[in-house]
This record gives C-alpha cells, structure tokens and sequence, in this order.
C-alpha cells in the first residue's frame, strides 16, 4: 500500500546551517504531497504542499520538489533559525483512502542551536 | 486555511472512565478527522467522521472504544471509552477544506491514570 518515508531523527544543527530533511513515498497514482510541522506543544501546521510531479511547494524559506523520477519530496530551507526547531512530518492522502485521509511518515525532530 | 478549536485542551482522568472531546471546525471544511499522536510518535487516524451518519473506522479502532458523532458540517466530538493508561495520548481533529488542504486543531492532550 501507499506509505511514506522520513530520515531518522534528531537532525541537530547550528543556526544558519543548510537543512536538508529526507522523504520518500510509494503512492499509487500521483497524489499531492505535503510537508507538516509540529512546534513543541502544538497541533500540526501545514507547511507546504506539491500538487503534481516537477511543482516546488514553499512557505516561510522551506522548499521541497516534487519528484517523481526518485519518488521524493525533500525537505530543504537554505538557513535555518532556533524557531524552526520543531518536528516534520512528511504526508501523502492514499489512494486506499480515495485520496481523502492523510498518512504520514514517523517524523524528523530538528533541533537548531544559536 | 481553515480554523480549527478544540477542547480540553487537556485532561487527566482515571482509568474505566470516559472522555468527550469536541472539535469545531470553520464553514471550508468538508471532511472531518480524528488522529491519535501517541507520545513521541507519528499521527495514526482513528476515523473519518461523516455527518449525520457513523464515522469510518480504521482497522484497529472500533466504535464502541471510540464513539464518534457529526451532527452537522462544522461540529464533532470524540469520546475514549472506558480508559486505559494505554489510552494517554494527543488527540487531535483535523478537517480537509475544498482545495484538498488538510488542517488540525490544537490537539487534546489526554493522561489516564
């Protein structure tokens, strides 16, 4: 079945540093994609989104492309801040769902130190 | 985006009682969630609730643990029966707006003791 997979956390970083933040999926057909974030005691916040193969979703500096080629949706942001210390979820709705619900891989906990 | 509230935000129960969570959600929303985010651990769907109907549980969530109601398009509650320690979690409502965007409320964060 469609599933998604993210880089083992912690991924631990000095302030201005590049990140980069690992996924993969298998999907059947070409669902959208998406980026979740989790800030310490909070809901989750949609980050950013890829609706079709070769779209660049971004918000607040992140960036990740959808790849159709490699079946990945990496997460990337240029200098990361102590405010984005946070968890990201990568997600995609399965097609066992009819592209409704949402799965999401199991997290990358950053942590980014002044 | 779509608005989303919660409560409790919080709670501590003891176990072999019962909780009721409510979620209201803005007029965007068409489809309304229920995740389980255990301590540490990713989001696992507990069901999709549909209104005025009974909500479409995901293998390993029955209805009589978590019942589940939707009495209209912006409103729906969560209840954890008959509680366990097992049942210390965050619980969290989520509604899918028209454009396919899925948002989430604060969450409830549930102790049992």
């Amino acid at each position: 079945g469609d599933s998604v997979t993210q880089m083992e956390g912690p991924v631990t970083l000095s302030e201005e540093a590049f990140l980069t933040i690992n996924c993969t999926y298998t999907a059947t057909g070409y669902p959208s994609l998406f980026w979740y974030v989790q800030y310490p005691g909070e809901g989750l916040q949609l980050l950013l989104k890829a609706t079709k193969a070769d779209d660049k979703g971004s918000n607040k500096g992140f960036e990740a492309t959808y790849r159709k080629e490699t079946t990945s949706f990496h997460l990337e942001k240029g200098s990361v801040q102590v405010s984005d210390s946070a968890v990201y979820f990568c997600a995609l709705p399965p097609f066992s769902g009819g592209y409704n619900k949402l799965i999401f891989g199991a997290g990358t906990r950053l942590a980014v130190h002044p | 985006s779509a608005v989303i509230s919660q409560k409790p935000s919080r709670d501590i129960c003891q176990r072999g009682t019962s909780l009721t969570i409510q979620c209201q959600v803005d007029s965007q929303v068409t489809m309304m969630f229920w995740y389980r985010q255990q301590p540490g651990q990713s989001l696992t769907l507990i069901a999709t609730a549909n209104q005025g109907s009974e909500a479409t549980y995901e293998s390993g969530f029955v209805i009589d643990k978590f019942p589940i109601s939707r009495p209209n398009l912006t409103f729906s509650t969560l209840t954890v029966s008959n509680m366990s320690p097992e049942d210390s979690s965050i619980y969290l409502c989520s509604g899918r707006n028209r454009v396919d965007e899925q948002y989430f409320g604060p969450g409830t964060r549930l102790t049992v003791t």
